[in-house]
């Protein structure tokens, strides 16, 4: 049981680039999301979804795609990089959104 | 976006009870949670507690609610070297109605243990 899985763990890319990171839960989870850590500080929500199909806007969106064909897959698409953007991303799902959420390992992203 | 309150840093000995403090500032928030985050590592749930609860224990893990003064602590009892880590409190976001939609995080602790 592999929990959540984060692809890439780290990763550098030059502003105005475009890329995709990617989240796979295999429990069977409804809900899933994304955040960012800066140093420093604690988490930030960027998007969110209550299942396949379902997505919606958290604290920090801006910069940020998100889409949710399958259950298993909840993929966070930069669309033109910038430096604001490094930081270390999290993705997190949820069977029922009482009982806390598990967290993948990251993925560090550095903008240059 | 409501504000989560931690101290930066806990120094503890080994074998000592910590306590881990968090002030909250969404008096709508149903749930509250203790992650801890080890170094170059993603978030590990810990416990959780629902506002109509005033104290959880597992294991050695103690949680107080405080909902008048939206205080919330976290103790550990006999604190280990392997419990060195930082810990966030986090409260539930919920723009669908019913569950955590999201969490909105603290800056997190970081718990430093000594011989």
């Amino acid at each position: 049981n592999a929990g959540v899985t984060q692809t890439p763990k780290f990763q550098v890319l030059k502003t105005g680039q475009s890329m995709t990171l990617q989240c796979a839960q295999d429990m069977n989870h409804e809900y899933m999301s994304w955040y960012r850590q800066d140093p420093g500080m604690g988490l930030r929500l960027i998007h969110y979804s209550v299942g396949a199909g379902i997505t919606d806007q958290g604290e920090v969106p801006n910069g940020y795609n998100v889409s949710r064909s399958t259950t298993e897959d909840f993929p966070l698409r930069l669309l033109s990089a910038a430096p604001s953007q490094t930081s270390v991303y999290f993705c997190a799902s949820s069977d029922t959104r009482y009982y806390g959420y598990t967290f993948g390992s990251g993925t560090r992203l550095t903008v240059v | 976006g409501e504000d989560v309150e931690q101290s930066l840093f806990l120094s503890v000995r080994e074998g000592d009870s910590s306590v881990i403090n968090c002030t909250y500032t969404d008096s709508s928030s149903t749930y509250l949670y203790w992650y801890k985050q080890e170094p170059g590592a993603g978030l590990q749930l810990l416990t959780y507690i629902f506002s109509n609860m005033d104290m959880k224990q597992d294991q050695r893990l103690t949680v107080l609610l405080n909902k008048k003064d939206k205080h919330l602590s976290l103790r550990i009892a006999d604190t280990q070297t392997g419990d060195s880590a930082i810990y966030f409190c986090a409260e539930s976001i919920q723009y669908s109605g019913g569950g955590a939609d999201g969490l909105t995080f603290g800056k997190g602790t970081h718990l430093i243990i000594q011989p």
